[in-house]
């Protein structure tokens, strides 16, 4: 069956260093998603993407992230700048249409 | 979004139903109601939607009320690894974006 994969599955990296989280979506999939859950806590929506652009943003998604899609396979979300306050567990998520299928997530943890 | 309530926590015996409740007394014509879960750490699971029809697929039994104020998610037969936080979102379905709005969910534990 196929599913969303998501690499790393823990990244430790270092207060104001950048990282890039990875994801391939299910293939055929139009419609792309970041989310993330610090320990305790809902899970919230950062970022959508369709057609090769953001269509929809939360007030967490700030200038410090962004989206890609490099190759029409992968879909990236890089943290410019990390802060101690980014360490979550971070899901992509892709969609034909209206069901969202989510990766097993990353565990970025920032020192 | 019409806004859902769930209760906080149940739990179920294994062999048997469990019944998971959701209101959602302010649903419009054209919000559907859609059920994920997410267990332990993992990413959320897609389960089932319907807009007012019951509806059955291999995981699960969607039962909405006829005034659709309110649904009822069906596990016929819970087993352990059933156990998870079980989220009901009523959404609008449009052309462009459809994006998942997690709360906090009901808590399922499914014991021996």
């Amino acid at each position: 069956e196929p599913e969303v994969t998501q690499t790393p599955s823990h990244q430790v990296t270092q207060m104001g260093q950048e990282v890039i989280l990875r994801c391939v979506p299910i293939s055929n999939h139009l419609y792309f998603y970041w989310y993330r859950q610090i320990l305790g806590q809902k899970v919230e929506f950062l970022v959508s993407f369709y057609n090769n652009e953001i269509s929809e943003k939360s007030e967490i998604f700030d200038d410090q992230f962004s989206v890609e899609r490099p190759d029409g396979s992968n879909f990236t979300l890089k943290i410019r700048s990390t802060k101690l306050e980014d360490s979550a567990m971070y899901f992509c998520a892709s969609s034909p249409y209206t069901e969202a299928f989510f990766g097993q997530g990353t565990r970025l943890t920032v020192v | 979004d019409a806004k859902t309530t769930q209760p906080t926590s149940m739990d179920c015996a294994e062999g048997r139903a469990a019944n998971l409740p959701c209101n959602h007394s302010t649903i419009s014509g054209n919000e559907y109601v859609y059920w994920y879960r997410q267990i332990h750490s993992q990413g959320p699971q897609y389960i089932i939607h319907g807009l007012k029809n019951n509806e059955t697929n291999e995981m699960a039994s969607l039962i909405i009320t006829e005034d659709r104020k309110s649904s009822t998610l069906i596990l016929p037969h819970a087993t352990l690894r059933d156990t998870a936080v079980y989220y009901c979102i009523v959404r609008v379905v449009t052309g462009g974006s459809y994006i998942p709005t997690f709360g906090r969910g009901t808590s399922l534990i499914v014991h021996p």
